[in-house]
Order: structure tokens, then sequence, then C-alpha cells
């Protein structure tokens, strides 16, 4: 397996636009995870998802941001529209039904917004 | 609330020590706890994962325990070289739910 799949790597866009973040999780993996890194906050999970239903969103900062899962191999992250302070590392990991086994991060989305 | 702590916030040892890097949790009613590496600029790899019923767990050069009653694991590493460096995570999923509780992690500096 090629691993929790996140894309792009690298996005910079200008404050006010929407950016749309992509994860491809691990086939088989019931579960679904957004976080976001910075440095004053560390990781933050934004929300997660079991079997493409969102599960707790209370993570999520604001209305700007939204998520969805429409099938079980792929999600996406929405932020619309995306201010500076958004700037930050957004990662998807996945983990199968058994939680025994832990979780699988995907390498990241470095997000800045100018 | 389950909070997890790590101390140190920083290490840089010699080439060749062997460390230990704490975790301590508030909260003992954990189902696991995993232990990840993070290289700067890029994502988080798993090294450990320790259930609730274990005490330990090994991968080549790393030991991590688990002290449930304590609130505390380590992760010990031995004979340590420059591609440890890194920084390491600690987070515990706790009993009743499924999100990860994650602890502020050691950056780890292993001078050549």
């Amino acid at each position: 397996d090629a691993g929790v799949i996140q894309s792009p790597r690298h996005e910079v866009t200008e404050m006010g636009q929407e950016v749309t973040l992509r994860c491809k999780p691990i086939s088989g993996h019931d579960y679904l995870f957004w976080y976001r890194q910075t440095m004053m906050r560390g990781l933050e999970l934004l929300i997660y998802f079991n079997n493409n239903v969102p599960i707790d969103d209370s993570g999520m900062p604001e209305d700007r941001f939204s998520a969805k899962m429409p099938n079980a191999s792929f999600s996406t992250l929405k932020i619309q529209p995306s201010e500076p302070r958004d700037s930050a590392v957004y990662f998807c990991a996945s983990s199968p039904p058994d939680r025994g086994n832990g979780y699988t991060f995907g390498s990241g989305t470095r997000l800045t917004v100018v | 609330k389950q909070e997890v702590t790590q101390i140190p916030a920083a290490l840089s040892v010699p080439e060749g020590e062997n460390l230990v890097l704490n975790c301590s949790f508030t909260d003992s009613a954990i189902y696991n706890l995993q232990w990840f590496r993070q290289d700067p600029g890029k994502g988080l790899t798993s090294l450990l994962l320790i259930q609730s019923s274990q005490r330990e767990q090994t991968s080549g050069r790393l030991n991590a325990s688990l002290d449930k009653s304590s609130g505390r694991s380590t992760l010990y590493i031995a004979a340590s070289q420059p591609g440890d460096s890194a920084t390491y995570l600690c987070a515990v999923t706790p009993g009743s739910n499924y999100q990860l509780i994650w602890g502020a992690g050691t950056k780890l500096i292993i001078k050549p």
C-alpha cells in the first residue's frame, strides 16, 4: 500500500481564495482524520470520519472550513474564503476499524495564505 | 480531561549515547499510546504502538515502555545516531473515544 496520500504538497494562495486539500486513505481503513499543525498550537484535530460519515467536527475552526468524504477512498478539506491565519500544515491520517492498530499519517499539505 | 506532557522539550546529546524521552498522561484510562517521529517539514512517522495491556514494545534500537498506573511512558533510544535527530511526539488514545491526545513533543538533536 502506498500509505495515506495527500495533495498538493504545497499550496500558496491569496487571501480570499478557495483552497481544497485532498486525501486518499489507506484501503480498508474505516477512520479518516484531518489535523492542522502550527508552531503556536501544535497538532489540532479538525474533524474525523468513520465509514465516510463525519463523527466529530468540533475542531473545525469556523464555517469557512468544510470537509467531505464522498467515498471510502477520498476526502477533501475546503477553506473558503482563506485567510492568512489559516497558514499551517494540514495532515490527513487514517486508521483501521480496530483502533488498536494505530494511525498512519500522510505527508501533509503546507498551506500559505498571503 | 486527558493531558499529555513531554519532558524535556528539547535535548541535545553526542552521538552514541543512550537516551530516554519521557511522556506522561493524566488519565490512566487509555486504549493505547503511540510514539511518532517528525522530521523538519515532514509528516509524522509511527514508531511504536503500545496497547494498554502491554508493558513495552521494541523496534530495532527503540524501546517504548508503558506504566498505565503511574501515567508514564518512556522511549529509549540506544546508541543514538545523527539520523535520529527529529521531534518525537507521543499520543494517547483515550478509552472513551477514537481521538488522539498529543504531547507537545521533544526536539532531539544528536551531535556527530
